[in-house]
């Protein structure tokens, strides 16, 4: 069976500073599909960036990047110049390649930003 | 406001009672998923829908959990006979079959319960 790690349950940033968030997951599947998604308080989880597994180049969303080791079955995020605005619970998401969509999340990462 | 919608948002109820909760989709959506997240945890799978039919059912969901989605539109989930471990947030979320490559849900707000 699929699973995902996170193992920060906790991290804090200053605002304008750089934090990296953890994830690993196993699985044997060749085609799957790796996801940051943003749970603010009080609201919807909302999409943060998305990574194909065959695709090699780490993807990038403005100041959201990931680092993504196939190998290792890593798959971290780094927030450059938080802002307040990206305190949230983090969770790290995997989907198998195919018709489900089914998403297995991890345990999440709450962040907090200091002004 | 033309996002994921869940009804109500927190349902307070006693033990052995029954609640229903509430999703209504993005209109063009024709998947919907529910999801379970307790405090301190990732949101847990727990069924979706293709247009009206149930194609994938959890082991999380007993049999006091029936979810439904008859036209295909909106779905409820139904919990028979709270119990305390059913507390939890109950998520939605939708999503846009044909565009497989995104794989990306939209997700509601969320249905707290809390079972005294």
């Amino acid at each position: 069976a699929q699973t995902v790690t996170q193992s920060q349950p906790e991290m804090s940033v200053q605002e304008a500073e750089t934090v990296t968030l953890s994830c690993t997951y196993d699985t044997s599947e060749s085609d799957y599909y790796l996801f940051w998604y943003k749970q603010p308080p009080s609201r919807q989880m909302i999409l943060v960036i998305r990574q194909e597994a065959y695709k090699q180049q780490n993807a990038t969303e403005n100041r959201f990047s990931v680092n993504f080791q196939k190998a290792a079955k890593s798959f971290s995020l780094k927030i450059s110049d938080s802002q307040l605005g990206d305190a949230a619970m983090y969770f790290c998401a995997y989907r198998r390649g195919g018709a489900t969509n089914k998403l297995i999340f991890g345990t999440g990462t709450l962040l907090a930003v200091q002004p | 406001d033309t996002g994921v919608s869940q009804n109500p948002r927190h349902k307070i109820t006693k033990r052995g009672q029954n609640v229903t909760f509430r999703c209504d989709p993005i209109s063009e959506h024709n998947r919907l998923y529910w999801y379970r997240q307790t405090l301190g945890q990732g949101p847990e799978f727990l069924t979706y829908f293709q247009n009206e039919a149930q194609l994938e059912k959890s082991r999380l969901l007993s049999d006091r959990f029936s979810a439904e989605r008859p036209k295909g539109s909106f779905s409820t989930l139904e919990i028979q006979r709270t119990e305390q471990g059913d507390s939890a947030m109950y998520l939605c979320a939708s999503y846009p079959s044909g565009t497989e490559n995104t794989g990306e849900l939209f997700f509601g707000e969320g249905s707290r319960l809390t079972v005294l």
